[in-house]
């Protein structure tokens, strides 16, 4: 089965913190990717990571691609209010074309 | 606009009454997909078809049906809908199902089967 593991299911902590979410499996992944979804919405890609080691920076948000493509990570540095949401890593397999979601993570930063 | 368009958004229904989830996209996208999202289960997919007349099973294609009979709409038919059923649905689309193909998701549709 591949399953891709996300870390922590929830977390909830003040603004200006730092915070990391983890996605981990035992697959290699051609890519990752990752979305946040607000609620009442579909999930929007933030990024996409190839390369393992690959690490990419979008504002405050900071992600790595493991250098086996088994995982991945999301830094935030300085979490604002905007930041609430569920983030979903996505797999993709090129073997058999299929896409894998993560559970997600909930984050709500408190003002 | 770029758009993925569900219709409709929210839905409440009786058992075994046929129902049709409508989905469209202006980008032209080869690839479309549905997927449902369950509190604890994340999103998991119905079908995905990779182009005209193309479809194939996701990993809960039990209960739906889908056609792709023109590129831009993707409609997911739910012949006699259950309680098991509901459950929030979303369609994607992307131009390329590959390495790196972004998903375009619609606002999703709630459905609730009584």
């Amino acid at each position: 089965t591949q399953l891709l593991e996300q870390s922590p299911q929830f977390l909830s902590i003040q603004e200006g913190e730092n915070l990391t979410v983890y996605c981990n499996s035992s697959s290699v992944f051609s890519s990752l990717q990752w979305y946040r979804q607000e609620p009442g919405e579909g999930p929007v890609l933030l990024v996409t990571v190839v390369t393992g080691g690959e690490v990419k920076k979008l504002k405050r948000l900071t992600f790595q691609f493991g250098d086996a493509r088994k995982d991945s990570s999301l830094h935030i540095t300085a979490a604002q209010t905007g930041d609430t949401g569920l983030y979903l890593c996505a797999g993709f397999m090129n073997r058999d074309d299929k896409i894998i979601f993560g559970k997600g993570t909930r984050l709500h930063i408190l003002p | 606009e770029a758009q993925v368009t569900q219709n409709p958004r929210y839905l409440i229904t009786v058992t075994g009454k046929k129902l049709t989830v409508t989905c469209s996209q202006n980008m032209n996208h080869e690839y479309m997909s549905w997927y449902r999202q369950d509190p604890g289960l994340g999103l998991r997919q119905i079908y995905y078809s990779m182009n005209v007349e193309v479809t194939d099973k996701g990993d809960v294609p039990e209960g739906y049906k889908v056609s792709r009979k023109e590129k831009r709409n993707f409609p997911l038919i739910l012949e006699s809908p259950s309680p098991n059923q509901t459950s929030l649905y979303f369609c994607a689309s992307s131009s390329l199902q590959g390495a790196t193909g972004e998903l375009f998701f619609g606002e999703g549709s709630r459905l609730t089967v009584l």
